[in-house]
């Protein structure tokens, strides 16, 4: 069964940092394209960035190019999204997907919760 | 690329629901569409336009040409109800984009 479950969320002021995990089993991670998006509250889905299985290719949304940086950890199943100068706008609820390429976005995590606020 | 859903659809139970989304030639594009039921994630109910993954119901079809992507639902039940968003890949700014979503309302 395919699991992906986030962690890292929080509280931050803002211009902070917060680094999110997300931890994946159930497949061999390293052959799939994994992607965050995020839902601000209220709000519909915004896709934020795409990592290829091996780091390549990578993108990113207009709105966190520069400050957001996705990774991934191969050996430990893991992706990863460094958020940096951390905005009000930023808040939302950040969804680990895997999917990309010639996959749709089939698997979805639970969530975790970002909340940028001085 | 902007994909364009109505914010809302209403229908009765048994009834038919389409909802559409709106792009320049989004006909030759894949589009894939989730439901979202409120604090859940959201679960891919169509991909590549119309092939549904497992556990999808028939009762649920795509149709993408032109300018418009169309997800149906047919024989509409209450737990139906949900938001649905359609997405697709645009080439040029190598991004995925989400359509604002589509509320749907079972009456």
């Amino acid at each position: 069964e395919v699991q992906l479950v986030e962690s890292g969320g929080g509280l931050v002021t803002p211009g902070g940092s917060l680094r999110l995990s997300c931890a994946a089993s159930g497949f061999t991670f390293s052959t799939y394209a994994m992607n965050w998006v995020r839902q601000a509250p209220g709000k519909g889905l915004e896709w934020v960035s795409s990592l290829g299985g091996r780091s390549q290719p990578m993108y990113y949304a207009d709105s966190v190019k520069g400050r957001f940086t996705i990774s991934r950890d191969n050996a430990k199943s893991s992706l990863y999204l460094q958020m940096s100068s951390l905005r009000v706008e930023d808040t939302a609820l950040y969804f680990c997907v895997r999917g990309g390429g010639d996959q749709p976005f089939h698997y979805w995590g639970q969530g975790t919760l970002v909340t940028v606020s001085s | 690329y902007v994909l364009t859903q109505p914010p809302s659809v209403s229908v009765a139970p048994g009834q038919t629901a389409r909802i559409t989304c709106g792009a320049d030639n989004i006909g030759s594009k894949s589009v894939h569409w989730f439901q979202q039921k409120p604090g859940q994630a959201p679960v891919l109910v169509m991909s590549f336009g119309s092939d549904r993954p497992s556990g999808i119901p028939e009762r649920l079809s795509g149709f993408n040409s032109g300018n418009t992507a169309t997800l149906t639902i047919s024989s509409v039940e209450a737990g139906d109800e949900a938001d649905y968003y359609c997405q697709v890949w645009d080439n040029r700014s190598e991004h995925w984009v989400f359509g604002g979503g589509t509320k749907l309302t079972v009456l």
